[in-house]
């Protein structure tokens, strides 16, 4: 596609449920990035994926939390016996090289309620 | 550990006013630092890539400079449409490609 695609847009679930946030990348683009974005705040890194391993998980916040990208595409951030205080926008961005500029998805807005 | 502080929090500008934002930055051997534009609601936009100290790069209204501890985002004769958070973000080579952002700096610009 023409840009970093992210869905759903919000979702609003209840505390303790299951929730999956799904990114697709710039075609062609072997790095991926999970961020995740509180209010008046920068985006805070999750994890990062070079094709299909994660290079480094070392953001993710606790074992809640996992991310996927089976493919090297498509990536899913799967968040478990979600809390209110998961709360945020998560991005998810890619780019071509390592090191190099990322291009950014609008995010998807979490609330736990 | 990779650290970015940005200054001032926000900055009102009237349409015209020149002045520049800043970003300090503590890194084990810097690999890039980024400066990108957010605007509400959206996902952050790239503007500049540094990579090393005296380099500096420009886009219409916009210049960047880096220094070893530092880094300035320049705006020039700003426009209202320039209003929006700017970003600034470093990796450095001892974390990878893991990108540690500031909390930005919110720029309201008044016609």
């Amino acid at each position: 596609g023409a840009g970093v695609s992210q869905t759903p847009s919000n979702k609003v679930t209840e505390k303790g449920k299951y929730v999956e946030l799904r990114c697709d990348p710039i075609s062609g683009h072997t790095a991926l990035y999970w961020y995740r974005q509180s209010l008046g705040q920068g985006p805070e890194f999750l994890i990062y994926f070079q094709g299909t391993g994660a290079a480094d998980d070392s953001g993710l916040p606790n074992d809640r939390f996992f991310a996927v990208r089976p493919e090297g595409s498509v990536s899913t951030l799967k968040i478990q016996r979600t809390e209110r205080g998961d709360s945020a926008v998560y991005l998810c961005a890619s780019s071509s090289l390592q090191g190099t500029e990322a291009f950014f998805g609008q995010g998807t807005r979490l609330t736990v309620v | 550990e990779d650290q970015v502080t940005q200054s001032p929090e926000a900055l009102r500008l009237q349409e015209g006013e020149s002045s520049s934002l800043n970003c300090s930055y503590t890194v084990s051997g810097l690999r890039g630092l980024f400066w990108y534009r957010q605007d509400p609601g959206k996902g952050p936009e790239f503007l500049f890539t540094l990579y090393s100290a005296g380099e500096e790069k420009e886009k219409e209204r916009l210049k960047a400079t880096l220094t070893k501890k530092e880094s300035f985002l320049h705006i020039t004769a700003p426009k209202p449409e320039d209003s929006a958070t700017y970003l600034c973000a470093v990796q450095g080579h001892t974390g990878g490609f893991k990108t540690i952002f500031g909390a930005g700096t919110r720029l309201f610009v008044k016609a």
